[in-house]
């Protein structure tokens, strides 16, 4: 079956550091991938998403590469705010099964000022 | 534009009393829906979907039970609530077919169970 493991949390990073949440997955077929936010108190919130290998997805200053080799999504950020506070939830969804994405166990950041 | 609307924002209902959690998407039609719960700092649970009208899947047994009674409409339900019931309540959508569309989720529902 399909699956997604990305880093355990909390991460914990000052203002403007650099940020890396790694996640990978395991799939039949070509599936395309996601990254959710989730704000405290509030639903998920699409991100970004690339549909094939090789396609960079990016909003808000995030990225991550589809990178079908390693079998890897890992989300990106140059320079970090305190607003970007959240838990991030890396995810997939493939054809069949009714498209039931497959979620990671979510990776909680924590920016201080 | 299509959107998704759930509610209510908080509930706090005793042990053994009913339960009705409401969502609806509007600007679309056939989606596919999903009820997922959070349990406090856990990840995604994904409870019930439907693929269309009357179609229910669950993934998981339990005291909770799901209905699609019109296209757009998808409601969480329980006979007796339990405190194990407590949790975040999350309805998300997609276009169905689309693996590349995504899930658009609600706000979702804060329910304690006391």
């Amino acid at each position: 079956g399909n699956s997604v493991t990305q880093m355990e949390g909390p991460v914990t990073l000052s203002e403007e550091a650099f940020l890396t949440i790694n996640c990978t997955y395991t799939a039949t077929g070509y599936p395309s991938l996601f990254w959710y936010v989730q704000y405290p108190g509030e639903g998920l919130q699409l991100l970004l998403k690339a549909t094939k290998a090789d396609d960079k997805g990016s909003n808000k200053g995030f990225e991550a590469t589809y990178r079908k080799e390693t079998t890897s999504f890992h989300l990106e950020k140059g320079s970090v705010q305190v607003s970007d506070s959240a838990v991030y939830f890396c995810a997939l969804s493939a054809s069949g099964g009714s498209y039931i994405p497959t979620f990671g166990r979510g990776t909680s950041l924590i920016v201080h000022p | 534009s299509q959107t998704i609307h759930q509610w209510p924002a908080t509930l706090v209902q005793p042990v053994g009393s009913p339960l009705s959690l409401e969502c609806t998407v509007e600007g679309t039609s056939n989606p596919n829906l999903y009820w997922y719960r959070q349990a406090a700092g856990r990840g995604l649970q994904l409870l019930f979907y439907s693929v269309g009208i009357g179609q229910i899947s669950s993934e998981v047994p339990q005291n909770l039970s799901a209905s699609r009674p019109q296209d757009r409409q998808f409601i969480l339900s329980s006979k007796k609530l339990l405190l194990s019931d407590s949790g975040f309540y999350l309805c998300a959508w997609t276009v169905t077919g689309q693996v590349s569309y995504g899930y658009t989720f609600g706000s979702g529902t804060r329910l304690t169970v006391v």
